[in-house]
This record gives C-alpha cells, sequence and structure tokens, in this order.
C-alpha cells in the first residue's frame, strides 16, 4: 500500500540559511499534518491543513510557513534557520479522521 | 488543553513474555480518540492500534490489545508473545473529536523505550 512521501529524507543546512520540506499524502486523503520531533523527544505538532485550507496550528515559529497544494501535497518552509531547529520533522495524512494519522518516514534536518 | 502521561520511561522484557504499557490522560472533551504508536531505532512512526471513547469495547490487533477505562482516564498497551521486532518507543497519543475539520491533531506522552530480550 501507498504510504506517505517526504523529501529530503536528510538535509543539512547552516544558519541563517533556508529549508524547503515537501509532504505527498496517501492517495485520497485530504488532510496534512506537521510535526517536529527534538532529540529524546515527543512529536510536537506544528500545523495542518485540509482540504488545502489551514485547519490548526500548534507550537510554530513564525519563521515557518506552509501551505497545501492543490494536489494535495504540502510544504514546510523554514527561513533563518537556528541550531534548534534541528530535529526530525515527520508528515502525517489522514482520510477519516478516527482511523488515525499515518506518518511518513520524516525528514532529519541538522542545522551546523 | 489535553496531557497525556506515560509513567514509565523504560520497560524490558523477555521474548515470548506479556508486557503492559501504562498511559494516562486528561481531558474535559466526551468524543476523543487514543492511539498508540511504535517508533522503532528507524524512527518510523507507526500506528500500532486505535481506540474510540465511545467503545466500551477495548480494541484488539493481533498480538496487541488494550485496556481502556474510561472513568480512570486510562489506556494502557498489552504486548503478548513479545518479539524482539517489538523493541521500540511506545508512544500514547490523544486526539479530539469534538471538533469538524480541526483540532485533530495527536498530542503524544513522552514515550516508554520498550526492550525485547532474547
Amino acid at each position: 500500500a501507498a504510504g506517505v512521501i517526504q523529501s529530503p529524507r536528510h538535509l543539512i543546512k547552516e544558519k541563517r540559511e533556508t529549508a524547503t520540506l515537501k509532504c505527498y499524502p496517501i492517495p485520497r486523503h485530504d488532510t496534512v499534518y506537521w510535526y517536529q520531533q527534538g532529540p529524546g523527544q515527543d512529536p510536537q505538532f506544528l500545523i495542518s491543513f485540509y482540504e488545502k485550507m489551514q485547519s490548526d496550528k500548534g507550537s510554530i515559529p513564525d519563521r515557518f510557513s506552509a501551505q497545501q497544494f492543490s494536489d494535495y501535497h504540502s510544504e514546510l518552509n523554514m527561513s533563518s534557520l537556528e541550531l534548534g531547529d534541528s530535529a526530525l520533522y515527520f508528515c502525517a495524512s489522514s482520510f477519516i479522521m478516527e482511523e488515525g494519522q499515518y506518518f511518513g518516514p520524516g525528514t532529519r534536518l541538522t542545522v551546523t | 488543553a489535553q496531557t497525556v502521561t506515560q509513567s514509565q520511561p523504560e520497560m524490558s522484557v523477555q521474548e515470548a513474555e506479556t508486557v503492559t504499557l501504562s498511559c494516562t490522560y486528561d481531558t474535559s472533551e466526551n468524543n476523543y480518540y487514543l492511539f498508540w504508536y511504535k517508533q522503532p531505532p528507524s524512527r518510523q512512526m507507526i500506528l500500532v492500534i486505535r481506540q474510540e471513547a465511545y467503545k466500551q469495547q477495548n480494541a484488539t490487533e493481533n498480538r496487541f490489545s488494550v485496556n481502556f477505562q474510561k472513568a480512570a482516564k486510562s489506556f494502557s498497551l498489552k504486548i503478548s508473545d513479545s518479539q524482539l521486532g517489538d523493541t521500540a518507543m511506545y508512544f500514547c497519543a490523544f486526539m479530539n473529536g469534538e471538533s469538524g475539520g480541526s483540532n485533530y491533531k495527536l498530542t503524544f506522552g513522552k514515550g516508554t523505550l520498550l526492550t525485547v530480550n532474547p
């Protein structure tokens, strides 16, 4: 079965640079969620989109922005990167919310 | 705001034995969903089992089952016949089911690191 695709899988950036993470949800899934997982931490909700509209917002810095496109893929844009942004970034998707969210493999971002 | 508490940072079990991971949560909502996710060393987040709050029957998925005690706000995971591949971090997660189209974010506990020993 098709899964959530995230690219790139690994990304190394320097401080103050910009990064773009991409997410391709499972076909038919209309909701996309972004989570950030720091080292030794649980995933923290950043932002979600339902039918291409932002549906909820969590602890996402103002330096980050995201959108969902007409083909339902989503991009997380991160600017003025800081060392503390180094983390594993997950995208998850769902169609029927009570079935739960299905996670992609994550993008490991390292800021040096 | 909802909170999820996993009081066991680490646990270990012998292969083929049974282990129970604890999770408690706090919410004022009546309609919600609970999940257990598994994160092996690959760091992939894998959905293990789900439970609807309005269902009294405990969910079961093969070797995995839950003990859902709504009044006590408790949601424990039982793994039977533990296998080496069950070694992973296990996260309990809460999702509010009240609103339409929003607030469906997952709130996670801090996780329990389970090691299955041969």
